[in-house]
């Protein structure tokens, strides 16, 4: 079946990288996504990866993916206080009109 | 252009109560969604739809009914309100198939007492 699975909780130090992974079961889908939510917020669209790519860099936002053993990581460098937010990962699929959303990853910052 | 707009914000209801969450959105978008995403379980989909006039069940569809009378807009209901029912529901639209690039609304926190 479908499932995407991230860690809860990440945190970083301001300035640092911060890696946020991400593991999937479905080799089926096309897509994969990263979206960010602020406190109080919808989601937002961050990056994303077609399936058969292995990576995406955008500024500060490193995607890579590993098709082999299922494992999509964010890096976001040089990490600033407005990153805090939840980032889920989720994956698509060409066939169908959904995505399924991991439980997402809370990125704290620490000074 | 105020994207996707979710009417009401909050609202607390009593077991066994009614409602009606709206959401509109005004980017001519074809696909719509409905979410409930609660604490340690991310997003999970309770129907969706692919054109006005149509709707499909989720992931989560039961004690919930829509419809998409019209294209902006898609309405979520409760007929019957349950305490299992508290969450912040978020609706989506998006205007390829394959769904990426959903824009969501702000979220209705919704609580069954």
């Amino acid at each position: 079946g479908e499932d995407v699975e991230q860690s809860l909780f990440l945190s970083v130090r301001e300035g640092d990288s911060s890696v946020i992974n991400c593991t999937y079961t479905d080799s089926s889908s096309t897509y994969l996504y990263w979206y960010k939510q602020e406190p109080g917020a919808g989601l937002q669209l961050l990056t994303y990866i077609f399936s058969n790519m292995d990576m995406k860099q955008d500024q500060r936002l490193t995607v890579l993916l590993n098709k082999k053993d299922k494992h999509l990581s964010l890096r976001i460098a040089d990490t600033q206080t407005g990153d805090s937010a939840i980032y889920f990962c989720a994956e698509g699929y060409s066939s169908a009109s959904k995505i399924i959303f991991g439980s997402g990853t809370r990125l704290s910052i620490r000074p | 252009n105020a994207g996707v707009t979710q009417t009401p914000k909050f609202r607390v209801l009593k077991t066994g109560q009614s409602m009606t969450l709206l959401c509109a959105q005004d980017m001519n978008h074809e696909y719509m969604y409905w979410y409930r995403q609660d604490p340690g379980m991310g997003l999970r989909l309770i129907h969706y739809s692919v054109g006005e006039g149509t709707t499909a069940k989720g992931e989560v569809p039961d004690g919930y009914n829509v419809s998409r009378l019209k294209k902006q807009n898609f309405l979520l209901g409760l007929e019957s309100a349950a305490p299992s029912q508290t969450s912040v529901y978020f609706c989506a639209s998006s205007y390829s198939r394959e769904g990426h690039e959903q824009y969501f609304g702000p979220g209705t926190r919704l609580t069954v007492t």
